[in-house]
């Protein structure tokens, strides 16, 4: 099975920076690269499907780019509600196998 | 706008059995993919399994770590889909999660609040 990796796992940035996290698949999934936001004690929202689908109603700040192996988050102006925990998520061809998320703090 | 509802959670044994529900409106229920999720306790986001639609064949695919102890199946009739829990383990624990439609092109995927599942003797 293909297996995701995140990095970093956690980070701390500042009101106004430009975020990015990565993720990387074990294997090329051309496009098949999913973005959850998860805060604690609410189910994950999907910001990004397909690398780069931007979801109906996600702020502008949230970007995706990436294909085959290897993905991006941006976040282009951290804002204090973008306090989550992200995931990528490999979709496609089953497993649909999460990474191991990361932490972003303010 | 889609809502998704979990319910069935509760504390049960180890080994013992349990089936969680999945109530879903605002889209086509039977036109869709269901997925199920959890999350254990200090843990990440973990994949559990999807069941395509009718028109699919309503099949199933599954995580190493359930299968053949996990099934999921539906019934459109009543846009719910379920997931039968068999011979539950301490490592089970987490709260489950629903998303529905589980087919990220529509746009209109949604999680459910989740529904907490304990099991401890």
């Amino acid at each position: 099975d293909i297996q995701m990796t995140q990095s970093p796992s956690s980070l701390s940035a500042s009101v106004g920076d430009r975020v990015t996290i990565a993720c990387r698949a074990s294997q090329g999934i051309t496009n098949n690269l999913a973005w959850y936001q998860h805060k604690a004690g609410k189910p994950p929202m999907l910001l990004i499907s397909s690398a780069s689908t931007l979801q109906s109603g996600v702020p502008s700040r949230f970007s995706g780019s990436g294909s085959g192996a290897d993905f991006i988050l941006t976040i282009s102006s951290l804002q204090p509600e973008d306090v989550a925990t992200y995931y990528c998520q490999k979709h496609g061809a089953a497993p649909h196998t999460f990474g191991p998320g990361t932490k972003l703090e303010i | 706008e889609v809502q998704v509802v979990e319910s069935g959670g509760k504390l049960v044994q180890p080994g013992r059995s349990l089936r969680l529900s999945c109530s879903a409106s605002g889209f086509t229920f039977a036109a869709y993919p269901v997925g199920w999720f959890r999350q254990a306790p200090g843990q990440g986001l973990e994949w559990i399994g999807f069941i395509s639609s009718r028109s699919q064949g309503e099949t199933t695919e599954y995580a190493a770590s359930v299968k053949g102890r996990f099934t999921i199946s539906r019934d459109d009739s009543r846009s719910v889909a379920y997931l039968q829990m068999n011979s539950l383990q301490t490592e089970d624990t987490a709260v489950y999660y629903c998303a529905a439609p589980y087919y990220y092109a529509s746009g209109l995927t949604a999680w459910g609040q989740g529904t907490l599942v304990t099991v401890s003797s």
